[in-house]
C-alpha cells in the first residue's frame, strides 16, 4: 500500500541554522501538505502547495518558512534561521481521493 | 474558521470497559472527519475515516459517528484494552479558500487500567 516518507525521522541543530526536511508523497497525489506539533499541544495547519505554488499558509508559516517540489518526488519544507521555538514535530500528508495521508513526522529539535 | 473541540481532554477506565469519545466542530462544510491515535513522541495512526455523506463506520473494536448537522462526532470503544491507551485525536477535513485543509482537535488522553 502506498505511504508518504518522511527524512529524518530525528533533526537536531542549533539555534540560527538551516533545516530542510523531505518529505516523498504518494506518487499520484497533486495536493500536498505540512503540519507541526509542538510537544504536549495540537497539530497545527502550517501550509498547503498545489500546482508548485503555495495554496495557504497559516500565520505560523512566516517569511522563515519555504516550501518546495524540486523534483517529481519529493516536497520539502525548509527553515531558514532556527529559533528554539521551531522546536516540534513535523508531519507531511499528501491528499487523494478527499483524504489526506500523513507521513510518520520528523522531530526537529533546536538546540 | 473551523474549530475542533475533544471531550473529554483525559480519560482512565479500568480494562474490559466499553468508552466514548466526542468530537465537536464549528463549521459542517466538511469532506470527511478523521480519527487518528497518537503514541507518547510518536505519529499518527489513522483508524477511521468518516466521508461527509456516511454516518458511521467501524472497524473491530471501534465505531466512528458522524452528525454533520450537529457537528459532531463520536468514537466507541468497546471491551477496551490497556494497549488502547494512547491519544485520540479528531481530525475535521472542511473546505478553505478552494482547497482542503484539515483541522485537529487537542486530543483526548486515554488511559486503560488492567
Amino acid at each position: 500500500e502506498p505511504e508518504v516518507t518522511q527524512t529524518p525521522s530525528h533533526q537536531v541543530t542549533q539555534m540560527g541554522q538551516e533545516v530542510i526536511l523531505r518529505c516523498v508523497p504518494i506518487s499520484n497525489h497533486l495536493y500536498f501538505y505540512w503540519y507541526r506539533q509542538i510537544l504536549g499541544q495540537k497539530v497545527e495547519f502550517l501550509v498547503s502547495f498545489y500546482n508548485n505554488e503555495i495554496s495557504e499558509k497559516s500565520e505560523i508559516f512566516d517569511d522563515q518558512f519555504s516550501v518546495e517540489r524540486p523534483d517529481g518526488s519529493n516536497f520539502t519544507l525548509k527553515i531558514r534561521s532556527t529559533k528554539l521555538e521551531d522546536s516540534a514535530m513535523y508531519f507531511c500528508a499528501s491528499e487523494g481521493y478527499n483524504e489526506q495521508f500523513f507521513g510518520p513526522g520528523t522531530r526537529l529539535t533546536v538546540l | 474558521k473551523q474549530e475542533v473541540t475533544q471531550i473529554p481532554a483525559a480519560l482512565s477506565v479500568p480494562e474490559g470497559e466499553n468508552l466514548v469519545l466526542n468530537c465537536s466542530f464549528t463549521d459542517s462544510a466538511i469532506y470527511n472527519l478523521q480519527w487518528f491515535r497518537q503514541d507518547p513522541g510518536k505519529g499518527l495512526t489513522s483508524l477511521l475515516l468518516i466521508q461527509s455523506s456516511q454516518r458511521e463506520q467501524t472497524s473491530g473494536r471501534l465505531n466512528a459517528s458522524l452528525d454533520k448537522s450537529s457537528g459532531r462526532s463520536t468514537l466507541y470503544i468497546a471491551a477496551s484494552q490497556p494497549g488502547d491507551s494512547a491519544t485520540y485525536l479528531c481530525a475535521v477535513n472542511s473546505y478553505s479558500g478552494g482547497y482542503q485543509k484539515v483541522t485537529f482537535g487537542t486530543g483526548t488522553k486515554l488511559q486503560v487500567i488492567p
